[in-house]
């Protein structure tokens, strides 16, 4: 059964630190792995969609990696703001045809708070 | 586009009752889910479709029902409501298809308490 992790649970950085957060899944075998944001009360925001065959993903100040042969993906966060204090969470789809379902098992995420 | 509207916001149930999470999206998008985030865990896919008239179960389908008469709407249906059903329920849809296709966008979701 797979599982995700999100390591650390809850992390506070003060403005302008660079930063990773930790996503490891059981099953090697995925489809592909996705980085959401979510705001206190709010729905989730898709950041990044890294494809299996794929090793990092780059949008803005956010770069996703991925490694499947150790189950491990992480998201690094550069130059830190105020304004990035959120819930991060990694979902990551079960390997199959691309044609099915696309079913995602998710992390618990990692509350984030940059502080000024 | 209004991308994926969910209603109501919040909502207040005593155990028994029954109620409909009506969930919309305006993208054409085959795919539809419900999923329910519990604190400390992630969220956990409930029902899903993969087009009008096609669902099938999640992880956490019992005590839920959902149907898809058309491609915008995805209700989900609780027939009788149970203290554990207290959660935040978020709808989500995506295109079929690879690669991505495959990002799911998601409404801003319901809180319930089962009281």
């Amino acid at each position: 059964k797979q599982e995700v992790t999100q390591i650390p649970a809850a992390l506070s950085v003060p403005e302008g630190e660079n930063l990773v957060l930790n996503c490891s899944f059981t099953d090697s075998a995925i489809y592909n792995l996705q980085w959401f944001r979510q705001d206190p009360g709010k729905g989730l925001t898709s950041l990044l969609l890294i494809q299996s065959s794929q090793r990092e993903q780059t949008s803005g100040r956010l770069n996703a990696s991925l490694d499947k042969s150790s189950g491990r993906s992480t998201l690094y966060i550069a130059a830190s703001q105020p304004g990035d204090s959120a819930t991060y969470l990694c979902a990551v789809r079960r390997g199959g045809l691309s044609g099915g379902y696309n079913k995602l098992i998710f992390g618990a995420g990692t509350r984030l708070a940059v502080h000024p | 586009n209004a991308g994926v509207t969910q209603t109501p916001k919040f909502q207040v149930l005593k155990t028994g009752q029954s109620m409909t999470l009506q969930c919309a999206q305006d993208m054409n998008h085959e795919y539809m889910s419900w999923y329910r985030q519990d604190p400390g865990m992630g969220l956990r896919l409930i029902h899903y479709s993969v087009g009008a008239g096609i669902t099938d179960q999640g992880e956490v389908p019992n005590g839920y029902n959902v149907s898809r008469s058309t491609t915008e709407d995805f209700p989900l249906r609780l027939l009788s409501a149970a203290p554990s059903q207290t959660s935040v329920y978020f709808c989500a849809s995506s295109r079929k298809g690879g690669g991505l296709l495959e990002t799911q966008y998601f409404g801003p979701g319901t809180r319930l308490l089962v009281l």
